[in-house]
């Protein structure tokens, strides 16, 4: 029979522009939350995280945004690269509990 | 640090065999978690632990799945007997703790598994 995946977000966006990366936690209890980047063939890699008490964070070309209104949390990546294509995940954390991960957004950068 | 180690990197095996993974997480770090990522399921929890005393299994999808900590530089998952369907890769990762910026995992490069 046909196999059903799982099926990700795609994001395809054009080499130099930004790209905005969503998710939507589950938990309003979360107080803190990450960003993961990964690329074909390797582990999972931290890019930025953000508090709870925060509404946005800056790193190097990366920008995270929290609304916790509406629990919604985005990944701003500045003149996106080819290197940026990945797969990004968020994910949620409640005080003394593990990491709960997102499903992942594949972003492909056409050059 | 060289980071999260695991070992192999590749691994087949016929069904039936018994696949063991090992893991060996940054030092000092006391939490390490053990994940299956395929297409069909995502990234998938199996266990993690605690200063080395298994916490939560409730991912470990069955009886055949069981992983151990003898100390705090060693973490193994050992499967049998294998099926086919294991066929994913696994990762181990590693923290400093539950808390906000400890709560950071770092990733190993994973081990790619093959059950034929």
């Amino acid at each position: 029979g046909e196999s059903v995946g799982l099926h990700l977000p795609t994001l395809s966006v054009q080499e130099g522009d930004n790209s905005i990366i969503n998710c939507a936690y589950s938990n309003s209890a979360s107080d803190y939350f990450i960003w993961y980047k990964q690329e074909s063939g390797k582990g999972p890699q931290f890019i930025i995280d953000i508090r709870s008490n925060m509404d946005k964070r800056q790193g190097q070309r990366v920008t995270v945004l929290l609304n916790k209104t509406v629990k919604h949390l985005s990944l701003q990546i500045a003149a996106t690269q080819p290197g940026d294509s990945a797969v990004y995940f968020c994910a949620e954390n409640v005080p003394s509990e593990k990491l709960v991960f997102g499903k992942g957004t594949k972003l492909t950068v056409n050059p | 640090d060289a980071g999260v180690i695991q070992s192999p990197r590749h691994e087949v095996t016929e069904m039936g065999q018994e696949v063991t993974l090992r893991c060996k997480p940054i030092s000092g770090h006391d939490y390490l978690f053990w994940y299956r990522q395929t297409m069909m399921r995502g990234l998938e929890l199996l266990i993690y632990f605690n200063n080395n005393v298994p916490i939560d299994d409730s991912g470990m999808p069955e009886d055949r799945f069981s992983a151990k900590m003898p100390n705090a530089s060693f973490s193994t998952l050992k499967i049998q007997p294998s099926e086919p369907r294991d066929s994913a890769v696994y990762f181990c990762a590693s923290s400093l703790g539950l808390a906000g910026a400890k709560n950071i995992q770092y990733f190993g490069a994973g081990t790619r598994l093959s059950v034929l």
